[in-house]
């Protein structure tokens, strides 16, 4: 079946540091791949995305690359920022399945 | 203008009564979902409409009933509320279905008393 699976939060990190998210999936097909971030009393916003294997998503600062033979979608950025503080979800899609799959989110706290 | 709208914002209630939240988006997208998020962010599908006929209907109570007036609004009608429906509900649209980017409302908060 489809499925994302996510690192569990929380994720606490000082202000300036490096993050990571992992995210992995297993899917059927050839599926396009998303984050999406969700800022505190507000709905998800696409942060990137990825239609193919080696695609590159960016914005913001944030980086994660589809990765077909480890089935990854990793979320990355080099230096975070307080106002990074959200939650993080990982998501499948594509046009055989009809929908979007997400993960079950990570929560980050930067400090400053 | 906001893109995809959800009312009411809040919504406090008792264990037994009927509740609807409505949601319109104004992006001229064909396809409309309804999310349940608890109190972990885990998101949940309910339900996708795809120009008003239902797509997705997982498995949802039967207490939860969508309505598609016409491809810019989809309501969602609750029966009998229960403290299990306590969460976040977000309305969401795409262009269509499958690996579209979907835009999110900013969500219901319904709380059961």
């Amino acid at each position: 079946g489809n499925s994302v699976t996510q690192m569990e939060g929380p994720v606490t990190l000082s202000e300036e540091a490096f993050l990571t998210i992992n995210c992995t999936y297993t899917a059927t097909g050839y599926p396009s791949l998303f984050w999406y971030v969700q800022y505190p009393g507000e709905g998800l916003q696409l942060l990137l995305k990825a239609t193919k294997a080696d695609d590159k998503g960016s914005n913001k600062g944030f980086e994660a690359t589809y990765r077909k033979e480890t089935t990854s979608f990793h979320l990355e950025k080099g230096s975070v920022q307080v106002s990074d503080s959200a939650v993080y979800f990982c998501a499948l899609g594509g046009s055989t399945l009809g929908r979007l799959y997400f993960g079950r989110g990570t929560q980050l706290t930067v400090w400053p | 203008d906001t893109a995809v709208s959800q009312t009411p914002k809040y919504l406090v209630t008792q264990m037994g009564n009927d509740k609807s939240i409505k949601c319109e988006q104004n992006l001229g997208h064909d396809t409309m979902y309804w999310y349940k998020q608890d109190s972990k962010k885990f998101l949940k599908i309910m339900f996708s409409y795809n120009n008003k006929e239902l797509i997705i209907n997982e498995t949802v109570p039967n207490r939860f009933s969508p309505k598609s007036p016409d491809k810019a609004h989809l309501n969602l009608h609750i029966n009998s509320l229960e403290l299990g429906d306590s969460a976040v509900y977000f309305c969401a649209s795409s262009p269509r279905t499958g690996d579209q980017p979907q835009h999110f409302g900013d969500g219901t908060r319904l709380s059961i008393l």
